[in-house]
């Protein structure tokens, strides 16, 4: 198994484009994340799926969208680039276990973008 | 204001020292997890406490849940410069959706 897969490495952005991080996992699990770490700072979540079809909002959502079209893959798309939105972006994914469950997040190796 | 506070914010110590990283916070929680993040790459998970009280070992990792299941802290014995790394810890939201909210987390290093 890849685990969670994430593609730009890296990717430096014009104030005002548009991109879409991808991330797909191999490992079957339903819920899938979309995290942003900024320095020295921990983890913010932007996005999440519960399964295909389902997303909601995290905590910074503004700037973002999501779709999750199928289960393996959950892209993450910036519209209209600010330098606000330079960061690390992370992708997750987890088996649900049910109610109560603690089961771990998988991450990514993390896409490392620039708005200039 | 951070749900959840890390401290100390960087801890550079030699090999073989012990060292002890604090995660507080005012809010009781269900369970909390501890992650190691190397620098390019996504976090780990260590470790998931769930119990008041309860105390989890990794090695020489020792992972303390307070009793109150407000605070944790993971303690490190003799550690080695492959401890080096950013230590996250977290906590799920209150539904079975597994959101994580993340400490700003303490980043280690460890001299040879």
């Amino acid at each position: 198994n890849a685990g969670v897969t994430q593609t730009p490495k890296f990717r430096i952005l014009k104030i005002g484009q548009s991109m879409t991080l991808q991330c797909t996992q191999d490992m079957n699990h339903n819920y899938m994340y979309w995290y942003r770490q900024d320095p020295g700072m921990g983890l913010k979540l932007i996005y999440y799926s519960v399964g295909a079809g389902i997303t909601d909002k995290g905590e910074v959502p503004n700037g973002y969208n999501v779709s999750r079209s199928t289960t393996e893959d959950f892209p993450l798309r910036l519209e209209l680039a600010a330098p606000s939105q330079t960061s690390v972006y992370f992708c997750a994914s987890r088996l649900y276990g049910g109610t109560g469950s603690y089961n771990e997040q998988f991450f990514g190796p993390g896409t490392r973008l620039t708005v200039l | 204001t951070q749900l959840l506070e890390q401290s100390p914010q960087f801890l550079s110590i030699q090999e073989g020292e012990n060292l002890t990283v604090y995660c507080n916070s005012s809010s009781v929680f269900s369970s909390l997890q501890w992650y190691r993040q190397e620098p390019g790459e996504g976090p780990v998970l260590l470790v998931t406490v769930v119990t008041g009280g309860e105390v989890k070992k990794l090695k020489r990792l020792t992972f303390q849940f307070g009793d109150a299941r407000k605070d944790s802290s993971l303690h490190i014995t003799a550690a080695q410069p492959g401890d080096t790394g950013l230590y996250l810890c977290a906590v799920a939201g209150g539904t079975s959706y597994g959101k994580l909210t993340f400490g700003q987390g303490t980043i280690l290093t460890v001299h040879p």
